[in-house]
């Protein structure tokens, strides 16, 4: 039962790098979302899907995309990384826009 | 926007003391969430309050979500180093859920 898994749990790069982080759940939730978490400021959202082939900007979307690749896959890129990108990044499902989220471990992202 | 308020940002008890955090939210709420991330952890999901003037209970932890629907609590009674972590409310209206910035505690034993 591994629930959401977020790869890789690690990375860093260099300005002007692109990346994508990769989100998957095996709960057969309808929605899925990607937020950063940086100290003091809690969790902001990026993006969301709130079902397949449909996404929406959040909190927080300039400088990442987002593919709902399936019901099961979620992913963010980041086209061209910037220092203030460096954060932990966190995905998360739910059955629909009332059920509690399921957070996966995190992607730990430093931008040099 | 809405914009959910979380206080204090830090509380650092005894063990066996009482702990409170207080969310508030600058617009009315459908639910309010709660979660706890242990250090280095990920937010796990504690408890959803919907109905007006509610309050559950799970042990030691007591949650109420305010008559207005506007703000929520959460009060841990008697502290365990086991509680140490980040405490989050998540405010949701419609389709927009906010999360407050947390109140991280720490117990000494």
């Amino acid at each position: 039962n591994a629930g959401v898994t977020q790869t890789p749990k690690f990375q860093v790069l260099k300005t002007g790098q692109s990346m994508t982080l990769q989100c998957a759940q095996d709960m057969n939730h309808n929605s899925m979302y990607w937020y950063r978490q940086d100290p003091g400021m809690g969790l902001r959202l990026i993006y969301y899907s709130a079902s397949e082939g449909t996404t929406d900007k959040g909190e927080v979307p300039n400088g990442y995309n987002v593919s709902r690749l399936n019901k099961r896959e979620f992913s963010l890129r980041l086209e061209s990384a910037a220092p203030s990108q460096t954060s932990v990044y966190f995905c998360a499902s739910r059955t629909d826009r009332l059920g509690a989220q399921h957070f996966g471990d995190g992607t730990r992202l430093s931008i040099l | 926007g809405q914009q959910v308020m979380q206080i204090p940002q830090y509380q650092h008890v005894q063990e066996g003391e009482d702990f409170t955090t207080y969310c508030n939210s600058s617009t009315t709420l459908s639910n309010i969430q709660w979660y706890k991330q242990r250090p280095g952890g990920h937010p796990v999901f504690l408890i959803q309050l919907v109905k007006s003037g509610e309050v559950k209970k799970q042990k030691r932890l007591t949650f109420q979500f305010g008559e207005a629907k506007k703000n929520s609590s959460l009060h841990i009674t008697a502290t365990q180093t086991t509680d140490v972590g980040t405490y989050f409310c998540a405010g949701a209206n419609n389709n927009d859920m906010r999360f407050g910035a947390g109140t991280r505690l720490t117990v000494k034993p």
